[in-house]
């Protein structure tokens, strides 16, 4: 079975500063990894996906995420905070596991960047 | 953006009542999936769809039901609409399996009472 767990619902830095959202995953298949945003009453944008090429992916709007085997994780990671990154992120496995094609999401951590 | 509607946007309803709600596409994708958001839980897969008239159960499928009778249209029925059915339902489209990344309509507000 495929689960996936978001260290920390809620995350607070400040404008400028470093973001780090942890994410670490369970698969019995090789993993598929994507970390999706969702601005308020709006439905989710993927903003990266991992598919076992490059461990280091980069996304939209100034977001990384690095890929480690030996830890399980897909921590995403932005260098300098801006106000608009404000929002729900979730980190989500995909994979083949028992013949379903589908996405297990994280519980989901809300981002909040002040001045 | 991906040409997904879900219609309607917001909906509150009795409880005992059935309702409906649509999910259309305008990219021809053969994957559609129907989710359930509630806080502390992500969001949790009710039914997919992988091609019309093929769908299947996810996770959280017990008082929930799908068709799909044309590629752009997947509707999700709660047969007898349960306080515990209060949630935020977004639909999702897929071009294809795992790894293609699926794309996310606005969402529906549903409120049972």
């Amino acid at each position: 079975a495929q689960s996936v767990t978001q260290l920390g619902s809620h995350v607070s830095v400040s404008e400028g500063a470093l973001v780090l959202l942890r994410c670490n995953y369970s698969s019995s298949v090789p993993p598929y990894l994507f970390w999706y945003v969702q601005y308020p009453n709006q439905g989710l944008q993927l903003l990266l996906k991992y598919t076992s090429a490059a461990t280091l992916v980069k996304g939209i709007n100034g977001f990384e995420a690095e890929f480690k085997k030996s830890e399980t994780s897909f921590h995403l990671t932005k260098p300098s905070a801006h106000m608009s990154d404000a929002a729900e992120y979730f980190c989500a496995v995909g994979g083949f596991s028992g013949g379903y094609n589908k996405l297990i999401f994280g519980a989901g951590t809300r981002l909040a960047v002040h001045p | 953006d991906a040409g997904i509607t879900q219609s309607p946007r917001h909906k509150v309803t009795e409880t005992g009542t059935p309702v409906t709600l649509r999910c259309h596409q305008t990219e021809n994708h053969r994957y559609m999936y129907w989710y359930r958001q509630d806080p502390g839980h992500g969001l949790r897969l009710i039914h997919y769809s992988y091609g019309v008239k093929d769908t299947d159960k996810g996770e959280v499928s017990d008082g929930y039901s799908v068709s799909r009778s044309k590629t752009e249209d997947f509707l999700l029925t709660l047969e007898s609409a349960t306080s515990s059915q209060t949630s935020v339902y977004f639909c999702a489209i897929s071009e294809k399996g795992l790894p293609y990344e699926q794309y996310f309509g606005p969402g529906t507000r549903l409120t049972v009472t």
